[in-house]
């Protein structure tokens, strides 16, 4: 299984600031997986961070308010930018096993 | 858009019982099914994976799946205190880009000792 660390754990923030979330694994993986999950709700697939080329964006979600780099096989960063309190959620990043996928401990973000 | 549904509960049971979570989904072509187990302020956590029709048991979990009635379901036997948690069913679909995972809102189990 990956071991997968996430910088911060923890932040608050005011609004209109942006805040970038590291994500660190273990191993070289293809492709990192970036979630929201706010406050009572499930997990929701924000984007997907292939290495070398740009991450692929779900409906919803826009690379100018999360935008993503993926400098190596081992790294992932995901910038909430221009914040507002509905941004507050824990964002997680995610990788693929050879067959289930794990997960970061999260970034509970608040903003105020 | 592709769903799964689960009832959010939360599912009361006394310690010692069975434990009975259900879940659907709607993209027929899913080949891949999850259970994660999420603790209050922690990442999910993978309980069980099932990828074939029938049960699959690993300790005191077993999985179900019925890919004909788009059906996914966890046993949870001998239910103790500790697995009071949100249990998140998630499917593995076709997406724009690739595979991706799909999660249902998820069911709140409390075991009452």
């Amino acid at each position: 299984s990956a071991v997968i660390s996430q910088k911060p754990s923890r932040d608050i923030c005011q609004r209109g600031t942006s805040l970038t979330i590291q994500c660190q694994v273990d191993s070289q993986v293809t492709m990192m997986f970036w979630y929201r999950q706010q406050p009572g709700q499930s997990l929701t697939l924000i984007a997907t961070a292939n290495q070398g080329s740009e991450a692929t964006y779900e409906s919803g979600f826009v690379i100018d308010k999360f935008p993503i780099s993926r400098p190596n096989l081992t790294f992932s960063t995901l910038t909430v930018s221009n914040m507002s309190p509905e941004d507050s959620s824990i964002y997680l990043c995610s990788v693929d096993g050879k067959y289930e996928q794990y997960f970061g401990p999260g970034t509970r973000l608040t903003v105020t | 858009q592709k769903e799964v549904e689960q009832n959010s509960g939360p599912l009361s049971v006394p310690e010692g019982a069975i434990a009975s979570l259900n879940c659907t989904y709607s993209d027929r072509g899913s080949q891949s099914f999850f259970w994660y187990r999420q603790y209050s302020g922690k990442s999910p956590e993978l309980i069980m994976s099932i990828y074939s029709n029938g049960d699959k048991e690993d300790g005191r979990f077993t999985a179900q799946l019925n890919k004909a009635s788009q059906y996914v379901s966890l046993l949870i036997r001998d239910s103790q205190p500790s697995d009071s948690a949100t249990y998140l069913c998630a499917v593995k679909t076709a997406g724009e880009y690739g595979n991706k995972l799909v999660f249902g809102a998820g069911t709140i189990l409390r075991v009452k000792s």
